[in-house]
């Protein structure tokens, strides 16, 4: 049964320090792994989707890399600011019969000014 | 731009009552879910599908049932609401359809549910 652990549950940086969140999975056998943003109380914004045949992605000030292989992905956010501030969710698809998609419970990041 | 829109922000039933929780998509996916999130729990899949008048059961079903009677619209139903249902619920489409899905999946504003 796929596994995804997001550590730190929670993090808070000054305002314009680059930083990585983490994602890891038990099993490489995934479609797909999407970054999603959640603001308190609001749904879900996709942020980037990296394919099991990628290795990263970028959008702007954001990054994600995938390594099926040790299960992990990171996103790294470049220059942050306070609006950044929000809890980051990873989410990943995993080949085989439940075939649906699996998420951590997410990364609580704060933005200092 | 996808967007998922779901009908209600709020809602504050009471025990007992019948609630309909609605969400419509305007790109045309044909595989849409409903999942619940609570703290310290994260999301749990609650039904999903994958087609008009197809349904399937996710992680914790019981107490739920769901519509889908259009390719758009995909409706969450608690029979009869008890307070353990107090939850945020969300609903989220993706397209590429058929049976497996592997595209970016949308979510909407999300539904907030009290049930007293």
């Amino acid at each position: 049964k796929q596994e995804v652990t997001q550590i730190p549950a929670a993090l808070s940086v000054p305002e314009g320090e680059n930083l990585v969140l983490n994602c890891s999975f038990t099993d490489s056998a995934i479609y797909n792994l999407q970054w999603f943003r959640q603001d308190p109380g609001k749904g879900l914004t996709s942020l980037l989707l990296i394919q099991s045949s990628q290795r990263e992605q970028t959008s702007g000030r954001l990054n994600a890399s995938l390594d099926k292989s040790s299960g992990r992905s990171t996103l790294y956010i470049a220059a942050s600011q306070p609006g950044d501030s929000a809890t980051y969710l990873c989410a990943v698809y995993t080949q085989g019969g439940s075939e649906k998609l699996v998420f951590g419970k997410g990364t609580k990041l704060t933005v200092n000014p | 731009d996808v967007k998922v829109t779901q009908s209600s922000r709020y809602l504050v039933k009471r025990t007992g009552e019948k609630v309909f929780l609605e969400c419509v998509q305007d790109m045309d996916h044909e595989n849409m879910f409903w999942y619940r999130q609570d703290p310290g729990l994260g999301l749990r899949l609650i039904y999903f599908s994958y087609d008009v008048k197809m349904k399937e059961k996710g992680d914790i079903p019981e107490g739920y049932s769901v519509s889908r009677e259009k390719k758009e619209r995909f409706s969450l139903i608690l029979e009869s609401a008890s307070t353990n249902q107090t939850s945020m619920y969300l609903c989220a489409s993706s397209g590429l359809g058929g049976q497996h899905w592997t595209g970016e999946l949308f979510f909407g504003e999300g539904s907030r549910l009290t049930v007293l």
